[in-house]
């Protein structure tokens, strides 16, 4: 069952703020989330766990609620460089290596 | 170093040619993976290698053919393709034997025209 991601697309301008969701009918054990640039392989962002953990690096963190099958994404501070379209891929419990990824969502970040 | 790289890096086949996808890896990762990409969707899993031996095949046309000779080697060997196979295949590793909780890397994948 593929992930639903919202929104589908962002405009924001650089220093704006945006959440991206990902949220799935299936129960999760693990969400992987992907930026990908036109043209390029998709660059790994994080991962989160089962455990309802928050992670981060710099400006882009993330969360992971196992309950409601939903996971964030939050970029603050955005920069040009966060330009891309960003996937969610989900895996359920099983040690299968299988994810399935969300439509993605795609975000533009202007001057 | 995350580094998974794939050759060529583009290709033009026919329907009647028959063509090698190669995907490398020496980060030691014993999960690799062919994903299949089209223009304005997310990847799709194809196959997962685990440990040299194929564990998840996505019901994949058998024109479509997997191989992974080694550790770090993973081929995808292309037979009589259609035009509408014509995708971004991504190929991608992970350090375990392809868990849930690994970290899958994504190489810079291989752009096919089928004419």
């Amino acid at each position: 069952q593929q992930p639903v991601q919202s929104p589908q697309a962002v405009i924001l301008r650089e220093g704006e703020d945006a959440v991206i969701n990902c949220s799935s009918s299936k129960a999760l054990y693990s969400v992987h989330w992907y930026r990908q640039k036109h043209g390029e392989a998709p660059v790994f962002l994080m991962i989160l766990l089962k455990g309802g953990e928050q992670k981060g690096h710099e400006k882009i963190s993330a969360s992971f609620n196992e309950k409601k099958q939903q996971s964030s994404l939050y970029l603050t501070a955005s920069q040009l460089s966060y330009s891309g379209t960003y996937f969610c891929g989900t895996a359920g419990s099983g040690n299968t290596g299988k994810l399935i990824f969300g439509q993605g969502t795609t975000l533009q970040v202007k001057p | 170093d995350t580094e998974v790289t794939q050759t060529p890096k583009h290709l033009v086949m026919g329907m009647t040619n028959k063509k090698s996808l190669k995907c490398e890896q020496h980060m030691g990762h014993r999960a690799m993976y062919w994903y299949k990409q089209k223009a304005k969707k997310p990847p799709e899993l194809m196959f997962v290698y685990s440990y040299e031996k194929l564990s998840i095949n996505e019901s994949v046309p058998s024109r479509f053919s997997p191989e992974c000779p080694n550790s770090s080697l993973l081929n995808l060997h292309l037979h009589a393709l259609q035009p509408e196979d014509s995708a971004l295949y991504l190929c991608a590793s992970s350090q375990g034997g392809g868990g849930v909780q690994e970290t899958q890397y994504f190489g810079p994948g291989t752009r096919l025209l089928v004419l």
